[in-house]
Parts: structure tokens; sequence; C-alpha cells
């Protein structure tokens, strides 16, 4: 049984590019969680979706940051015109019935920004 | 929103010894969770536990909801035990982290 599957694990993007995050979470999960980790810190929620739907957004950024979770394939999460300061790890979780079941995380994409 | 206190925020301890990692938090919780990101960045599910005690070999975590704090014990510890632990808690929101507690077990 796959666990939460992100892609690339390592992203490199000059500024300016667009960084696409991919996540495809549990056999069975249809709960989508986004956050990002800044060096030497904690995780920061940015976004919570289900199939086809935003619940909670108020962690992203207003500009340059969208996410999407089609009713068929991954959860893209999607950095227009990224700047230095994108850079981060972001990871990607899922759970099954709903957001206070026990949620598991991906291995994470390393995006920097050159 | 909720607030998550962890502590201590570094720790070093040698190999063998005994530990105890806090969790405080401000709000009543639906979901409490223990995670160990390795030195190599993965988050690693240690227990789901937003009651109640829990023990996995020489790992052990206790919640107290009602008094909000949840401790994390690890006996025995060994090197490959080092890196950060998180505690994490949902109510009304998807899980907020703390800071995480840096643990370093030297041999």
């Amino acid at each position: 049984n796959a666990g939460v599957m992100q892609n690339p694990r390592h992203l490199v993007r000059r500024r300016g590019q667009e960084a696409r995050l991919r996540c495809s979470p549990m056999k069975g999960h249809s709960h989508v969680y986004w956050y990002r980790q800044l060096p030497e810190e904690g995780l920061k929620f940015m976004v919570y979706l289900q199939k086809e739907n935003i619940i909670d957004e108020s962690g992203m950024p207003k500009e340059r940051f969208s996410a999407e979770f089609p009713k068929e394939g991954p959860s893209i999460l999607r950095i227009q015109q990224v700047v230095r300061g994108d850079s981060a790890a972001y990871f990607c979780a899922s759970s099954g019935e709903n957001m206070n079941t026990e949620a598991f995380f991906g291995q994470g994409t390393r995006l920097t920004v050159v | 929103g909720i607030q998550v206190e962890q502590s201590p925020p570094d720790l070093i301890l040698q190999e063998g010894a005994n530990s105890t990692l806090r969790c405080n938090f401000s709000d009543s919780v639906n979901n409490l969770q223990w995670f160990h990101q390795n030195p190599w960045g993965q988050l690693i599910n240690l227990f789901y536990i937003p009651s109640g005690t829990k023990q996995n070999g020489r790992l052990s975590a206790t919640t107290v909801a009602t008094e909000r704090y949840s401790l994390l014990y690890i006996s025995s510890s060994q090197t490959t035990d080092s890196g950060v632990y998180f505690c994490a808690v949902s109510g009304n929101t998807p899980l907020v982290f703390g800071k995480g507690t840096r643990l370093s077990v030297i041999a």
C-alpha cells in the first residue's frame, strides 16, 4: 500500500519561473493538505482540499500560489513567478474520513529558487 | 487560532538515556499526532493520540486532553532517534504544528 507520493523530490527553478508540485494521497484518502517548511522551522499550513474543492486556504499567500485537487489525478500546488523566498520544503499530507483522522505525510518536495 | 508549544527546544542525550518531551496546546483538540522528522527530512508518524496512553516499542505517549498537554517518552535512546520531534494538533482547523524538539543522541 503506497503512502503519500510527492514529486518531484527536488526542484530547481530560476526566479520568475513556475513551479508545479504534485501529490497523490494514500489510497482511500480524500483529504489533502499542503504545508511549507522553511529551514530550521516547523511546518506551516497552507491549504486543505477535497476532490474538486478548496476547503481552507487560510495559509496560502494571496498572490502567485494556487492549489487544486481535480476529480482525477494528483493534487497540484502551483507557484507562479517564483522568488528566492519561496525556497523551502513543501509537504503534502492526506487523511481518510476527515481532518481529525490520522494524517500521513509524503517525503516532500524541496524547492530551490536560484 | 490554536497555539502549540513544545519543550525543550533542544535536547542532547547520551545513548541509552531516557527522555520526556512535552507538548502544550491552547484549546480543545480532536486530533493530536507526534511525528519524528529524521535527518533526511522525512516525517514519520509516531502516534495518533488525541487522548489516553499508547506504547510502541521504546516509545510511549500520553495525552491529557482536559489539561491540554501531551508527553512523548523515549526510553533507552539510540543514535537513530536523533532528529526533530513534532507535536501537531487539530480541532476546527487542519493540523497545527509546534516548533519541535531537536534531539541529538550521542554514542
